[in-house]
């Protein structure tokens, strides 16, 4: 089915690990996001690509880098992961840079930092 | 990013309209109104978007006043899979981004 797809679904990591976040789509959209969703709160974005080469902050950046590999794929990479990091990650996209197309989200990774 | 205020929680009934209403009093002419929603252990799902007229869709339909200060997410007749997170968010003509608030959480009653 045409989407986007997120892996893994679920990790646990120790405090100060790293890993890297997966997001591919398959919709040939320009634009793509990265999300994370705290138990009982709204979405939060940390990063996103407007358009393939191009990466910008968003409200929560802190602690992550991200790489936008080719125009399917933008992943989320944790450097030194901190319990602060537990949350729910969506990856999304969009068919242009401006915010009246919809979007389309992943099914999300549940992350705990432990 | 102008900000849009929603209650935090409705309840209505199986099989019954559902209006759901959101207030952007310090929206600009070239914002957009967008509605997603996310159930239950799901990603957001794009539901609808509108500039100044009413649009409808397979989903819902959506009412924007003529002041376009508020408008209503209309779910016509609600089933127990409406049962999710409905946010209301602005976005201006040319915004790079969505900004999500804390939506309003809608039950469902049998």
């Amino acid at each position: 089915n045409a989407g986007v797809t997120q892996t893994p679904k679920f990790q646990v990591l120790k405090t100060g690990q790293s890993m890297t976040l997966q997001c591919a789509q398959d919709m040939n959209h320009n634009s793509m996001y990265w999300y994370r969703q705290d138990p009982g709160m709204g979405l939060r974005l940390i990063y996103y690509s407007a358009s393939e080469g191009t990466t910008d902050k968003g409200e929560v950046p802190n602690g992550y880098n991200v790489s936008r590999l080719n125009k399917r794929e933008f992943s989320l990479r944790l450097e030194s992961a901190a319990p602060s990091q537990t949350s729910v990650y969506f990856c999304a996209s969009s068919e242009a840079g401006l915010a009246n197309y919809g979007y389309t989200f992943g099914s999300g990774t549940r992350l705990t930092v432990v | 990013d102008a900000k849009t205020t929603q209650p935090n929680s409705m309840e209505s009934n199986e099989e019954e309209p559902v209006h759901l209403p959101c207030n952007h009093s310090t929206i600009s002419g070239t914002d957009y109104i967008h509605w997603y929603r996310q159930l239950p252990s799901q990603g957001p799902e794009y539901v609808i978007h509108g500039l100044t007229s009413n649009v409808n869709n397979r989903m819902a339909s959506l009412a924007i006043a003529e002041d376009r200060k508020s408008s209503t997410l209309i779910l016509h007749r609600a089933t127990l899979r409406d049962a999710a997170v409905y946010y209301c968010i602005l976005s201006s003509q040319g915004a790079q981004k969505l900004v999500f608030g804390q939506g309003t959480r809608l039950t469902i009653n049998p």
